[in-house]
């Protein structure tokens, strides 16, 4: 299986200021075949479901708001936001969905300095 | 609106079993992978099992902890995903999430929430 690893394991944020993390995957992600990416991020707020933010590791999902953002290719990936706002406060998740089975990254807790 | 609800979650013993259900609409279900979800306290998510569309063989792929104890169907005539779950172990507690793979994870129920226990 394919292992995702995330850094750092938790960080504060001032409101407005910027957050990034970093994920890494044990092998690349990336498709030569359709030059995508496999690589999803998702936000996981206390007593609701996970929300998919981000697939083919740039490509923001309907409604999310643009300070959401993917960058990164092959094993290393970044999610930042750009500037924190206070319903940003979440676990965020990175995914592989290039080989089965589907797996995620530990997950990174965002709270506000 | 696409609308995943599941349901079948309980206590149960370890060893024994239980079936999840994911009652799906608002999207062609039988065009759709679907892939269960779970999140045990104080952890992060893992996928443990997904399944393709009856076109594709409704072929299934699980996590390794899950193998030869969880098997994903699907009936496309009532828009139904289910995981049936034996052997239970008291490391399956968690809430369980039905899921749309697009292949990512596109569309989430609310959970159900399996606590094995004795």
């Amino acid at each position: 299986d394919i292992v995702m690893t995330q850094s750092p394991d938790s960080l504060a944020v001032s409101l407005g200021e910027r957050a990034t993390i970093n994920c890494k995957s044990s092998q690349s992600v990336f498709s030569s075949s359709d030059n995508k990416n496999y690589l999803a991020w998702y936000q996981h707020k206390p007593g609701q479901p996970p929300k998919l933010l981000i697939y083919w590791a740039s490509t923001r999902e309907s409604g999310v708001p643009d300070r959401f953002s993917g960058s990164g290719s092959g094993i290393d990936f970044t999610l930042t936001i750009s500037s924190l706002q206070a319903e940003d406060v979440a676990v965020y998740y990175c995914q592989q969905y290039y080989a089965p089975p589907p797996t995620f990254g530990p997950g990174t807790k965002v709270d506000i300095k | 609106e696409v609308q995943l609800v599941e349901s079948g979650g309980g206590l149960v013993n370890p060893g024994g079993s239980l079936r999840l259900s994911c009652a799906a609409s608002g999207f062609t279900f039988t065009i759709a992978w679907m892939s269960w979800v779970r999140q045990a306290p104080g952890k992060g998510l893992e996928c443990v099992g997904r399944i393709k569309t009856t076109a594709e063989g409704g072929t299934t792929d699980y996590a390794a902890p899950v193998k030869g104890r969880f098997t994903v169907s699907r009936d496309d005539s009532k828009n139904t995903l289910y995981l049936q779950m034996n052997s239970l172990k008291t490391e399956d507690t968690a809430v369980y999430y039905c899921t749309t793979s697009a292949p990512f994870f596109n569309y989430w129920g609310q959970g159900v929430l399996v606590t094995v226990s004795s």
